[in-house]
């Protein structure tokens, strides 16, 4: 079972505005972590915000804030004030913790392309 | 430097041969992931070392793929008998473990098979 869905093709945004990214999830366990990635055109993999399954408060990290609906299974980036530097792939990641235990593997989703046009 | 090192960044090499590529972690951390990432694609789970030895090797894709970590730092992913398929950016990771516990990445080794 695919375990993060990320379906927007592509995205576009203006410079200065803000634009969200959506994330769904499927686990059935009641711990888990939920993780934000960019990964520019030059590859490298830059880690974003992270939202505990726990934590009572949407995650935020300057321009980055995360809308997690847990009885949704959602967790959408926000990105506010958008950049022409915000140009690239967008990747949400899981944690399942009670199963695999609190240091395991991230699975992926598919990604987002974000453009930011001037 | 102090973020996670990867070697070669590329490589190139024929259908058939042996192939190996190194990951050095961030000091201290005691996770280490190897990951693969198609174009266009999310990265793919491989393997995960905790400390020397495999605690999670589900991901990898058949018998020709094997890593290691012997003393719980540096890892190498070894590809036997290499595949047009495996050509791929092999990305590793390591994580300290502690809050959040995100991954820190290389930068990646872009494979070519011919």
């Amino acid at each position: 079972a695919q375990k993060i869905t990320q379906t927007q093709p592509g995205m576009f945004v203006q410079e200065k505005e803000a634009v969200t990214l959506d994330c769904t999830y499927d686990t059935s366990d009641p711990s888990y972590g939920l993780f934000w990635y960019k990964q520019p055109s030059s590859g490298e993999m830059i880690f974003l915000i992270y939202q505990g399954s726990y934590d009572q408060q949407n995650a935020t990290e300057g321009r980055y804030s995360l809308n997690f609906q847990k009885a949704r299974k959602s967790a959408n980036l926000v990105i506010s004030a958008s950049q022409l530097g915000d140009s690239a792939m967008y990747f949400c990641a899981m944690r399942e913790i009670v199963r695999t235990g609190a240091n395991s593997k991230l699975t992926f989703g598919k990604g987002i392309t974000l453009s930011v046009r001037p | 430097g102090a973020g996670v090192s990867q070697t070669p960044s590329n490589k190139v090499t024929e259908k058939g041969k042996y192939v190996e590529l190194r990951c050095d972690p961030i000091s201290g951390h005691t996770a280490l992931y190897w990951y693969r990432q198609s174009l266009g694609q999310g990265p793919e789970f491989l393997i995960y070392f905790q400390g020397t030895g495999a605690a999670d090797d589900s991901g990898l894709p058949n018998d020709r793929f094997f890593a290691v970590r012997p003393e719980g730092s540096v890892s190498t992913l070894k590809i036997q008998r290499t595949e047009r398929g495996d050509s791929a950016v092999y990305l590793c990771a390591s994580s300290a473990g502690l809050g959040t516990g995100e991954l820190f990445f290389g930068e990646g080794s872009r494979l070519t098979v011919l």
